[in-house]
């Protein structure tokens, strides 16, 4: 099992709509959590940290499940702007601060 | 505020030949990071400084990859010789101090092909 999974995609959402899509996790002990967010052929630029009590940034809500070991996103009222790779990101605390990156997943927003 | 620079931007080498990447990260931001990233894939890292020291290089294929950050600041990634594999993009990225919750800066990163 990899140690950060996510659903490659893409995503195919009408603008407007709302999606999410998860990240799973291994590491029980894994203590902080992020999205990226990557353009086509662009670097990954942090989205949002991802806190127990999950938290929201506009139209973005992350959220951190512990006991299921997961994280998600979910993006409200999407944009054509939203078009994006999203990589989850995880710290396993164990591995002396090496971030762990998901494959990231795809979201395409239409008209 | 600059951010991290990368050059070049991107790369076309033979198999065999060195190539070799710079990185000049954010002004004060002691932790520099070396990503490989491959097309569908999340970045790898390969080598991360604390100042001018490599803290974790247990991911750099210390047979043909080497890196160096001389006074604490800018650094290079070198690989010699290069092969097929090694085509990829080279991100490099800062952060002011490695603690987990610290956000990465990325720079444009270097696209390598290797024919």
């Amino acid at each position: 099992r990899k140690e950060v999974e996510q659903d490659p995609g893409p995503f195919n959402v009408p603008e407007g709509a709302t999606v999410a899509f998860n990240c799973t996790y291994s590491n029980s002990a894994s203590q902080s959590f992020f999205w990226y967010r990557q353009d086509c052929r662009k670097e990954p630029k942090l989205l949002m940290s991802v806190y127990s009590s999950g938290n929201e940034d506009g139209r973005f809500t992350a959220q951190l499940n512990r006991a299921s070991q997961y994280i998600s996103l979910l993006i409200r009222d999407s944009k054509l702007s939203d078009s994006a790779t999203y990589l989850c990101v995880v710290n396993p605390v164990d591995s002396n601060y090496q971030l762990i990156w998901g494959a990231g997943t795809k979201l395409i927003i239409k008209p | 505020e600059a951010g991290v620079v990368q050059s070049p931007r991107y790369k076309i080498i033979e198999k065999k030949q060195p190539v070799a990447f710079w990185c000049n990260p954010i002004s004060g931001h002691n932790t520099l990071y070396w990503y490989r990233q491959n097309l569908g894939q999340g970045p790898e890292l390969l080598i991360r400084y604390e100042n001018e020291e490599a803290v974790d290089d247990s991911q750099l294929p210390k047979d043909r990859f080497s890196a160096e950050r001389l006074k604490g600041v800018d650094s290079t990634l070198k690989i010699q010789p290069a092969e097929l594999g090694d085509s990829a993009v080279y991100l490099c990225a800062s952060s002011p101090q490695n603690t987990y919750q610290e956000t990465q800066y990325f720079g444009p990163g270097t696209r390598l092909l290797v024919l």
